[in-house]
């Protein structure tokens, strides 16, 4: 099984509308978690980081499940510009290295 | 400022050489990664520098993988008797301290072991 484990999509979805993107992880020691955004042929930046309360940043929100090891990210509104592959990505505890899922590639049309 | 740079973004190499792919950490930056990411794939974890304790390698896939860092600045990953499964996009990372700092990645280097 892997550490981390997303759907890779691809989610094609017009402008506008909401998406959502789920992401299991297997060890339950792990401290933090990020989404990260990586674009074609582009680095992985990341978008934001999951708090155990959830947290808002403008169009998007991420939730965090410790007791089912789930993580969520909502979009609003989708841009044209949120075309990318949305990456979960977990910390275990105890280590620096981050541990990344395969990614869930998002396409939004006019 | 300016964010981390690799070199060189694009290598082509047969089976059998050497390589050698650089890191420029961001400055001021303490801890350093080194991550590969195959075609379609996730980043796998390769191999974490922190100022001068020792190096976590425990991602690094086989012996013929090294990395050395001098102090807390550049970086080399070194690819001994490269094998075409060796073929992938290189990423290196550096973040401000050990913990839940952000992790900021350089373009990459594209490996590709013919």
């Amino acid at each position: 099984r892997k550490e981390v484990e997303q759907d890779p999509g691809p989610f094609n979805v017009p402008e506008g509308a909401t998406v959502a993107f789920n992401c299991t992880y297997s060890n339950s020691a792990s401290q933090s978690f990020f989404w990260y955004r990586q674009d074609c042929r582009k680095e992985p930046k990341l978008l934001m980081s999951v708090y155990s309360s959830g947290n808002e940043d403008g169009r998007f929100t991420a939730q965090l499940n410790r007791a089912s090891q789930y993580i969520s990210l909502l979009i609003r509104d989708s841009k044209l510009s949120d075309s990318a592959t949305y990456l979960c990505v977990v910390r275990p505890g105890g280590y620096n290295k981050l541990i990344f899922g395969a990614g869930t590639r998002l396409a939004v049309h006019p | 400022g300016a964010g981390v740079s690799q070199s060189p973004s694009n290598k082509v190499t047969e089976k059998g050489k050497d390589v050698e792919l650089r890191c420029d950490p961001i400055s001021g930056h303490t801890a350093l990664y080194w991550y590969r990411q195959r075609l379609g794939q996730g980043l796998e974890f390769l191999i974490y520098f922190q100022g001068n304790s020792a190096p976590d390698k425990s991602g690094l896939p086989s012996d013929r993988f090294s990395a050395e860092r001098t102090g807390e600045s550049v970086s080399t990953l070194t690819i001994q008797r490269t094998q075409q499964e060796d073929s992938a996009v290189y990423l290196c990372a550096s973040s401000s301290g050990a913990g839940t700092e952000t992790q900021y990645f350089g373009p990459g280097t594209r490996l590709l072991v013919l």
